[in-house]
């Protein structure tokens, strides 16, 4: 079945070291996003991406990078310069057909 | 900025209707969306409006009011289940990538 993977479910990190999100689909998607969620708020855009080798910023890049060098893979790097980077990180991606985002199940960086 | 607005809890009982609402207030707007978040899963999407008026979906219906700047989700035939996040969320990107903002949510619980 198709779908998107993110990898780990669950990571713990030291404060100042760089650490990368998996995101993979396979659902032939053009256009994928990435999206951070605080504890009881809504979800905000950190960088989206609408074809291979092209991504931009989206509402809080700051002290995060990514890369899109293959249709179905956009890692996403949380640096040191990240002040707060605990979270739930989500990955979506989209039919260029289609409004509705398929989310993968997320990631939870928890920086100690 | 941008803005959207949703109850923070909502409590139904089980077999009824409930209905969600959102207010936004945006720069543009191409469309609103809806999805229903469990804990710690990944969001998933249940319906897109454009164009004013009623989608219908099964148990649940999203509607569109252009003019108000104002949309709702109905719940019917609430089942446990149901007890989850709901999220509105505006596209107002004009550059076609259907970038999302999201509200802070709505917790529904669902009671026997």
């Amino acid at each position: 079945d198709g779908g998107i993977t993110q990898s780990p479910k669950y990571l713990f990190r030291k404060e100042g070291q760089n650490v990368t999100l998996s995101c993979e689909q396979n659902l032939n998607h053009d256009a994928m996003y990435w999206y951070r969620q605080d504890p009881g708020q809504g979800l905000r855009l950190i960088y989206y991406s609408q074809i291979v080798n092209d991504f931009q910023k989206g509402d809080i890049a700051e002290g995060y990078s990514v890369s899109r060098e293959k249709k179905e893979s956009f890692p996403l790097t949380v640096t040191s310069a990240q002040k707060n980077p605990t979270a739930f990180y989500l990955c979506a991606s989209r039919d260029k057909t289609n409004y509705g985002y398929t989310f993968g199940s997320g990631t939870r960086l928890t920086v100690v | 900025g941008q803005s959207l607005e949703q109850p923070s809890e909502v409590t139904a009982v089980e077999g009824a209707i409930v209905q969600i609402n959102c207010t936004y207030q945006t720069s543009g707007f191409y469309g609103l969306s809806w999805y229903q978040q469990h804990d710690g899963g990944a969001p998933t999407f249940l319906s897109y409006n454009a164009l004013d008026g009623l989608e219908e979906t099964g148990r649940f219906s999203s509607f569109l009011s252009r003019s108000d700047s104002y949309g709702y989700l109905l719940l019917q035939e609430l089942q446990m289940k149901d007890s989850a996040s709901y999220f509105c969320a505006v596209s107002f990107d004009q550059t076609g990538a259907n970038n999302l903002f999201f509200g802070t949510g709505t917790r529904l619980t669902v009671i026997p």
